[in-house]
């Protein structure tokens, strides 16, 4: 089986801009969680999706938004970029059929520095 | 509050020595705890998990994990460290508190193998 794919790999944009960031989940996976991660603040929570539905949320200002579409794929929107929104970006995804047993997979993360 | 700690930042072990990663956590409720490994540039990797059942779980690349009740703990240990061991290592429990079994993970414990 394919593991989770994110693109791109790496980004760079300017202050105020915003970017789109794209999870492709492990075939049959309906969960998908985003996480940011940086040296000073460990992995955060964004949010996760199952079935299309944000089924958790952290954290973060509504500037990071997402969605997840009917073929399980997930897409993470931040607008009006900040410096401070530098950090690699994770994917992940699981089986989330509404058990606690389940682990994570994740992708290799997308790098997005802000300039 | 669900929670985990990983209260050190950084375990510096020889190579050929063993080797432990502590994590302590904190749930209401029966814990579903995880490990999880971050090689530089990439995602994270699912090493272990504990659900129920024996209080040792072994898991990939020769990792266990002992899972204490009463020091309500779950270390990560391996007999005989490598230096491709070196890595970031995370400790996770799902919250149950809320019905949707978000990740919460702990701040990361890097493992540094000496030759």
């Amino acid at each position: 089986k394919a593991g989770v794919t994110q693109t791109p790999r790496y980004l760079i944009k300017t202050r105020g801009q915003q970017v789109t960031l794209s999870c492709s989940p492990i075939s049959g996976h309906r969960s998908v969680s985003w996480y940011q991660q940086t040296p000073g603040q460990g992995l955060q929570f964004l949010f996760e999706y199952f079935s299309e539905t944000q089924r958790n949320k952290g954290n973060f200002p509504g500037r990071f938004s997402g969605r997840q579409f009917s073929n399980s794929r997930s897409e993470m929107n931040v607008s009006t970029l900040e410096l401070g929104d530098s950090a690699l970006y994770l994917c992940a995804s699981s089986s989330g059929s509404g058990t606690p047993n389940a682990e994570q997979f994740f992708g290799p993360g997308t790098r997005l520095t802000v300039l | 509050a669900q929670s985990v700690a990983q209260p050190e930042d950084q375990v510096n072990v020889a190579e050929g020595n063993p080797l432990t990663v502590k994590c302590t956590y904190s749930v209401s409720g029966n814990p579903y705890l995880f490990w999880y490994v971050q090689y530089p540039n990439r995602g994270l990797q699912f090493l272990l998990k504990y659900i129920t059942g024996d209080n040792l779980v072994k898991g990939s690349y020769g990792f266990e994990a002992e899972f204490n009740k009463s020091q309500t703990s779950f270390h990560l240990k391996k007999p005989s460290a490598l230096v491709s061991d070196s890595a970031l290592y995370f400790c996770a429990v799902r919250d149950t508190t809320s019905g949707t079994y978000k990740y919460i993970f702990g701040t990361g414990t890097r493992l540094k193998v000496l030759a």
